[in-house]
């Protein structure tokens, strides 16, 4: 079934504390993306790929990291949460652009 | 830059009802314009798209057209049912351009009752 997962779905964690969320399709698509989701504020962009080795910046890529080793992975890290970074994060996946993309379950991030 | 503005929700209907969620934007460019719809608990998924001027696109009922003229992208559905609640979010993308990113409006939550 093509898909991108993503992992954890929930997590809490502390301020300061290094965490990554993993997220990973199966399709061979070529472009990946991070969103945030807040209330109010609707999607935004945190980073994108449009292939190995080839990432960008998004809307807001303040206190975000990512990485794109490996075609079907494209983790992301946050060095040093802090609560603004409290929210829903999605993973999203297109053939090639951000055409037609799929996107992932969802990780609700609590950062206290 | 490039922006969408949606109507705010949220938007309550019965069923049977019709629907307008009205969308605008702001864009350089030719860009390709989305509606994408969230069911509770999920991500997004792609409802519908059209890539030129007049072109109207149609999935499970519900339709948009791309009017250049007007700058709109209206998603109409003419009788919704309890299983359309969700929220629905229009997208443009102006990766003609030049440009690799969607650009998504706030998202206008739909509640269909019985």
């Amino acid at each position: 079934e093509a898909q991108v997962t993503q992992n954890p779905r929930y997590l809490i964690t502390v301020t300061g504390k290094k965490l990554t969320v993993t997220c990973s399709q199966n399709m061979n698509h070529e472009y990946m993306s991070w969103y945030r989701q807040d209330p109010g504020l609707g999607l935004r962009q945190i980073y994108y790929s449009m292939n190995v080795e080839v990432t960008d910046k998004g809307d807001v890529p303040e206190g975000y990291k990512v990485s794109r080793k490996e075609k079907r992975n494209f983790p992301l890290i946050l060095e040093s949460p802090s609560p603004n970074q409290t929210s829903l994060y999605f993973c999203a996946s297109s053939l090639r652009g951000p055409l037609e993309q799929y996107f992932g379950p969802g990780t609700r991030l609590t950062v206290t | 830059g490039d922006s969408v503005t949606q109507m705010e929700g949220p938007v309550t209907l019965s069923e049977e009802a019709f629907l307008t969620i009205n969308c605008t934007y702001t864009a350089t460019g030719y860009p390709s314009l989305f509606w994408y719809v969230q069911y509770p608990g999920e991500g997004l998924q792609l409802l519908l798209k059209a890539t030129k001027a007049d072109d109207k696109g149609s999935n499970k009922g519900f339709e948009a057209t791309y009017r250049k003229e007007t700058t709109s992208f209206h998603l109409e559905k003419g009788s919704v049912q309890v299983s359309d609640s969700a929220v629905y979010f229009c997208a443009l993308d102006t990766a003609g351009a030049g440009s690799y990113q969607l650009t998504f409006g706030k998202g206008t939550k739909l509640s269909v009752i019985p």
